[in-house]
């Protein structure tokens, strides 16, 4: 069965520094890696996906992630960090036929000034 | 509007009473899921849609949890019999195919049972 594990469930950075959350995945069938974005009291925005192709995968804000088969992650990471950028992070993995998604349990990223 | 809706976006009822959340897809999406999001925690799968048709319910915690999406758009989530540990967000996506496109979310419902 998929599963999907944030080691970290709050990480604090101060603001231009560098930030890498961690996601490590186990899967049985072929991977696909989402990172899901949530601000305070809203739904959950798509941040980046690997469906195939480049293990590499960048964001229009400055974030990337890369596949890494061999050791089951799927990082994500930001060269430096804006204030804007607080939030809560998932991690997901499509967890059936249906397409529907298994999460992690989340990162708390706290951007400090 | 353009994204997917949800309504209410807060909820506070009563142990046993039955409550009922709607979800407005985005227009065209063939695709719409329901998840249960604890505090705390991730969301986690209830039940999926394939235009009108439940192909999976297999998170569904209990008989008292039932979702229809009967035109094959506005789905609602109805859950009866509402005991503490229903209290969560609910949230709802859809998506265009099921060939893996990504999910669109609401806001969510947050439920607090009393």
């Amino acid at each position: 069965a998929q599963s999907v594990t944030q080691l970290d469930s709050q990480v604090p950075v101060f603001e231009e520094a560098p930030v890498e959350l961690r996601c490590n995945y186990s899967s049985s069938v072929s991977v696909y890696l989402f990172w899901y974005v949530q601000y305070p009291n809203q739904g959950l925005q798509l941040l980046l996906k690997y469906l195939s192709g480049s293990t590499l995968v960048e964001s229009i804000n400055g974030f990337e992630a890369e596949f890494n088969k061999s050791q089951t992650s799927f990082h994500l990471r930001k060269p430096s960090v804006h204030i804007s950028d607080t939030a809560e992070y998932f991690c997901a993995v499509i967890g059936g036929s249906q397409g529907n998604l298994i999460f992690g349990k989340g990162t708390k990223l706290s951007v400090k000034p | 509007g353009a994204g997917v809706s949800q309504s209410p976006r807060y909820k506070v009822a009563k142990r046993g009473q039955d409550v009922a959340l709607r979800c407005d897809p985005i227009s065209g999406h063939v695709s719409l899921f329901w998840y249960q999001q604890a505090l705390g925690q991730g969301p986690e799968f209830l039940t999926y849609f394939q235009n009108e048709a439940q192909l999976d319910k297999s998170g569904l915690p209990s008989d008292r949890f039932f979702a229809e999406r009967p035109e094959g758009s506005v789905s609602t989530l109805k859950i009866q019999r509402t005991q503490q540990e229903d209290s969560a967000v609910y949230l709802c996506a859809s998506s265009l195919t099921l060939l893996y496109q990504p999910q669109h979310f609401g806001d969510g419902t947050r439920l607090s049972i009393l």
